[in-house]
């Protein structure tokens, strides 16, 4: 299809693993986003990438979580040393225009992340 | 205090009632207010999308902003079983970096 793919859709890890969560954008968007969605919360804002330039990067929580974007297209969300108050829903999401623009954001399904 | 305040519900309306959905807000610096819609496993659409002060109509769904009062509105005519869905209002200073009400479960009866 032609939206906004995310994988995997559900990661079980152990405290303390690495994880990489993958997001394939909507065909020539400049701006993608990560958002973290707690259960019946609203997405809250990590971070977003204008091509291959993170330009904000705020809503990180800690050092262990990071992001790229390295060839301006598919972005990978790291998480480091996973504890379990990182177990949430992780939504990618895109752009047509720029981060300096206000448009339609284009959510993924998500990535379901649980850590034991 | 959260910067967007949205009550979670559930609500539940029979078919065919007018739906008010609000949220309230702490940062006068929002000039851009939406409102999405996510089905149940589903990432978040967008329904609604106002600048500033005002109304906006689309077919059954009335968006308003008093940014005075720091309150928006979204309002569902003639509700159908298919709206039943979380509502999310999200608003911003500039571009899509996004803050999110926690949304407000909506149940349409048949």
């Amino acid at each position: 299809g032609a939206g906004v793919s995310q994988s995997p859709r559900y990661k079980v890890t152990k405290r303390g693993q690495d994880v990489a969560l993958r997001c394939d954008p909507i065909s020539g968007h400049v701006s993608l986003y990560w958002y973290r969605q707690a259960l019946g919360q609203g997405p809250e804002f990590l971070t977003y990438f204008n091509y291959e330039a993170q330009q904000d990067k705020s809503g990180l929580p800690n050092d262990r979580f990071s992001a790229e974007r390295p060839e301006g297209s598919i972005s990978t969300l790291t998480i480091q040393r996973t504890e379990q108050r990182d177990s949430a829903m992780y939504r990618c999401a895109s752009s047509l225009g720029s981060t300096d623009t206000t448009g339609e954001l284009f959510f993924g399904e998500g990535s379901r992340l649980t850590v034991l | 205090q959260k910067e967007v305040e949205q009550d979670p519900g559930p609500l539940s309306v029979p078919e065919g009632a007018i739906v008010s959905l609000n949220c309230t807000y702490s940062n006068s610096a929002f000039q851009y207010f939406m409102w999405y819609r996510q089905y149940s496993r589903k990432g978040p659409e967008l329904l609604m999308y106002t600048y500033s002060s005002g109304n906006k109509e689309d077919g059954r769904f009335t968006a308003q902003v008093d940014k005075s009062s720091k309150y928006i509105s979204l309002f569902i005519r003639d509700s159908q079983p298919s709206d039943s869905a979380t509502y999310l209002c999200a608003m911003s200073a500039k571009g899509n970096k996004l803050v999110f009400g926690a949304g407000t479960i909506l149940r349409v009866k048949s």
